[in-house]
């Protein structure tokens, strides 16, 4: 069963704060992501990855870092964390030739 | 640029209903297309693919028929049940980069 896992499930962060989001797929795939879901609302996505060492710009990346340090890992950054980025965050993955992707359980960030 | 649209963003239903939820797409290939399923609390899971190879995907009651004449797959149910309250992702899929993801519809079904 392909498994993708985020850390923390759950944060409450500063205004103006550093925040790290990782995530971890044990599924051997190639790309992975990150979305945000505002409550009530749908998907929207921020960075992805295609390779190890590389990442591509989403959607809506204003205030957002992303990292693939390998292939199993991609972690989204928050340098400044402001209010604005509350919201719940999914992390998923997906093998190559048009496969599903596989999302993780989400973390659900607080920013005061 | 690639796109998928929902335009409804609730639909409401009592048990035994059945479910139409409208999809369209723009691209400038014959994609594969993707519904997702988030039940809440939890993240989008795979509902069903369809290709270009197969046009018509069937899983847990729902069907889905990938029409290229008129760009659409809508996502369709004879009868809905309560635990198919969720919010449904109409997905173009995209190999070389991100899908695209519709914009959601929240079905709610009443027992």
């Amino acid at each position: 069963e392909a498994a993708v896992t985020q850390s923390p499930r759950s944060k409450v962060a500063v205004t103006g704060g550093k925040v790290t989001l990782s995530c971890h797929q044990t599924n051997n795939h190639d790309y992975m992501y990150w979305y945000r879901q505002d409550t009530g609302h749908g998907l929207r996505l921020i960075h992805y990855s295609y390779v190890a060492d590389s990442t591509e710009k989403g959607d809506i990346p204003d205030g957002y870092k992303a990292s693939r340090p390998s292939q199993e890992n991609f972690s989204l950054i928050l340098e400044l964390a402001s209010l604005s980025q509350t919201a719940v965050y999914f992390c998923a993955s997906r093998g190559r030739n048009y496969a599903e992707q596989f999302f993780g359980p989400g973390t659900r960030l607080t920013v005061l | 640029g690639d796109s998928v649209t929902q335009m409804q963003g609730q639909v409401t239903l009592s048990e035994d209903d059945f479910l139409f939820i409208n999809c369209t797409y723009s691209t400038t290939w014959y994609p594969t297309l993707f519904w997702y399923v988030q039940y809440p609390g939890e993240g989008p899971q795979l509902l069903l693919k369809v290709t270009t190879a197969n046009n018509k995907g069937i899983s847990r009651g729902f069907e889905a028929t990938y029409d290229k004449g008129t760009t659409s797959f809508h996502l369709q149910k004879a009868s809905v049940q309560e635990s198919d309250s969720a919010v449904y992702y109409c997905v173009l899929g995209d190999n070389n980069n991100a899908p695209r993801f519709g914009a959601g519809t929240k079905l709610s079904v009443k027992p």
